[in-house]
């Protein structure tokens, strides 16, 4: 399996703030790397597809990058609604999640 | 617009097998666009494929999974179902079921779940 690491595990930040959360593969996955938002108690929700393309209906705020083994989510400028956990996975092979990151109000 | 809805039993013994099953509304699972997962979630951990089928019956499977696993698709209902066989107390979790896209011209899968069910938790317990 390819294993995928999220960097940091939890982070603080405040309303206006921008953000970047990290994801390494421990193999080169191209750019078949998509990112999650999951509120507390919700399903997550699809961001982010093939490392850089915006979901449908996604504030442009988010916004990813990155190919080969290192990725990148950024928010450009925080929302209250953005205060969540967000996960990447890649597609490359069987299916994985990074063990997410956690995005709380400081 | 499409919705998919989890259902099944919320408490399951140790060594049974876990039955859950998802109903798809709003639209047919009979799309050649589209592969229906299960993905779950233990209380405050993170993510798992579990597997997904294709309205043909055809199957993927998580390979750590696999030797546990029946999938199951009812195309008169709008319906997929997932058999988890003898389960621990560790696999208790929230299960997800989920829509990824499928290109059926070149048989290609993005898995790129976009598509979600509320989730229901399922606790393993005697």
């Amino acid at each position: 399996d390819i294993l995928m690491t999220q960097s940091p595990s939890s982070l603080s930040a405040s309303v206006g703030d921008r953000v970047t959360i990290t994801c390494r593969a421990s193999q080169t996955i191209d750019t078949y790397l998509h990112w999650y938002q999951q509120r507390s108690g919700e399903a997550p929700k699809l961001l982010i597809h093939g490392a850089s393309s915006l979901q449908s209906g996604v504030p442009s705020r988010f916004s990813g990058s990155g190919s080969g083994t290192d990725f990148t989510l950024t928010i450009s400028s925080l929302q209250s609604e953005d205060f969540a956990s967000y996960y990447c996975q890649q597609s490359y092979s069987t299916p994985t999640f990074g063990q997410g990151t956690k995005l709380e109000s400081k | 617009q499409l919705q998919l809805q989890e259902s099944g039993p919320g408490l399951v013994k140790p060594s049974e097998t876990l039955s859950l099953t998802c109903t798809v509304s709003g639209g047919s699972i009979n799309s050649d666009h589209y592969y229906w997962a299960w993905i779950r979630q233990p209380p405050g951990k993170g993510l798992e494929w579990i597997g997904s089928i294709y309205h043909s019956g055809s199957t993927r499977f998580n390979p750590s999974l696999k030797s546990r696993l029946t999938m199951s698709v009812d195309t008169s209902k709008n319906q997929f179902s997932l058999k988890l066989s003898s389960v621990t107390a560790t696999e208790t979790a929230v299960f997800y079921c989920a829509r990824s896209d499928y290109d059926s011209w070149t048989g290609s899968h993005k898995w790129n779940f976009n598509l979600w069910g509320r989730g229901t938790l399922v606790t393993v317990a005697s």
